[in-house]
C-alpha cells in the first residue's frame, strides 16, 4: 500500500539555525502534500501544503519544496525560534480522486529548539 | 467554541467497559474523520463520514464503532477494547472528503485501556 518516510525522527538544532526534514512517498499519484505541525496537548494543525504542479512554495521563515521525480519533499524553517518545537508530520494524498482526503501520514519529527 | 472539539479529553478505562468519545465541528464542513495516534508511528485513519454516510473504513475492529447523527457531530464508541488500544483519538473535519485540501483536527482523546 502507499506509504510515506519521514526523517529524522528526532531533530535539535540551536535557535536561530535552520532545520529540515526530508519525506518521500510512494504513490506516484500524489498531488497534494501538506505539513502539520503538532504541539503539545493540541492537534496537527496545518502550516503549509504544496500542490504538484509547483516545486517550491515559501511562507515567511517556512519552505516546502517538491521533487517529483524522485518523490522527494523537504520543509524548511529557517532562523528558528522557541516556539517552532513541536512535533511535524509530512503527508501525501491524491486529491481529486475517490478517498481524495484518505491522507497518508509521515511517522512524524519531532523538533527541538537549543536556546 | 469554535473549530473542532473533543470530549473527554483524558478516558482511562477497563476491557469490560463501554464508552464513547464525542467529536463537534462548528466549521460547516460535511466531512468527518477518527484518527488512532500512537506513539512514533503514522496516524491512522479509521473512519470517514461524508453528510453522515460512512465512506471509509479501513479494517477497524469491530470493538470501534463510529456514528455520525448530522454533520456537525461524531461519535466513537468503544466496548471490551484491549490494552494496545491506548493511544490519542483524533478527530477531523474537512470541506468535504474528496477535493478538500486542509484537515482541521481537535485536540485528541487521550485513551488508556487497563
Amino acid at each position: 500500500g502507499e506509504n510515506v518516510e519521514q526523517h529524522p525522527s528526532t531533530l535539535s538544532v540551536q535557535e536561530g539555525d535552520s532545520a529540515v526534514i526530508k519525506c518521500t512517498y510512494s504513490d506516484s499519484a500524489s498531488n497534494y502534500f501538506p505539513w502539520y505541525k503538532q504541539e503539545l496537548g493540541k492537534g496537527p494543525q496545518l502550516i503549509i501544503d504544496i500542490r504538484s504542479n509547483v516545486g517550491e512554495k515559501k511562507d515567511q521563515r517556512i519552505a516546502v519544496t517538491l521533487n517529483k521525480t524522485a518523490k522527494h519533499f523537504s520543509l524548511h524553517i529557517t532562523e528558528t525560534q522557541p516556539e517552532d518545537s513541536a512535533v511535524y508530520f509530512c503527508a501525501a494524498s491524491r486529491q481529486g480522486y475517490s478517498s481524495a482526503s484518505k491522507i497518508i501520514f509521515g511517522s512524524g519529527t519531532r523538533l527541538s529548539i537549543r536556546p | 467554541e469554535t473549530g473542532v472539539t473533543q470530549t473527554p479529553r483524558h478516558l482511562v478505562m477497563g476491557m469490560t467497559n463501554k464508552k464513547s468519545l464525542k467529536c463537534e465541528q462548528h466549521l460547516g464542513h460535511n466531512a468527518m474523520y477518527w484518527y488512532k495516534q500512537s506513539a512514533k508511528k503514522p496516524l491512522e485513519l479509521m473512519f470517514v463520514y461524508s453528510l453522515e454516510e460512512r465512506v471509509e473504513n479501513n479494517s477497524v475492529p469491530s470493538r470501534f464503532s463510529p456514528e455520525c447523527p448530522n454533520s456537525s457531530h461524531l461519535f466513537l464508541h468503544l466496548h471490551t477494547l484491549q490494552p494496545e488500544d491506548s493511544a490519542l483519538y483524533l478527530c477531523a473535519s474537512s470541506q468535504d472528503w474528496t477535493t478538500t485540501n486542509e484537515q482541521f483536527f481537535g485536540p485528541g482523546t487521550r485513551l488508556t485501556v487497563l
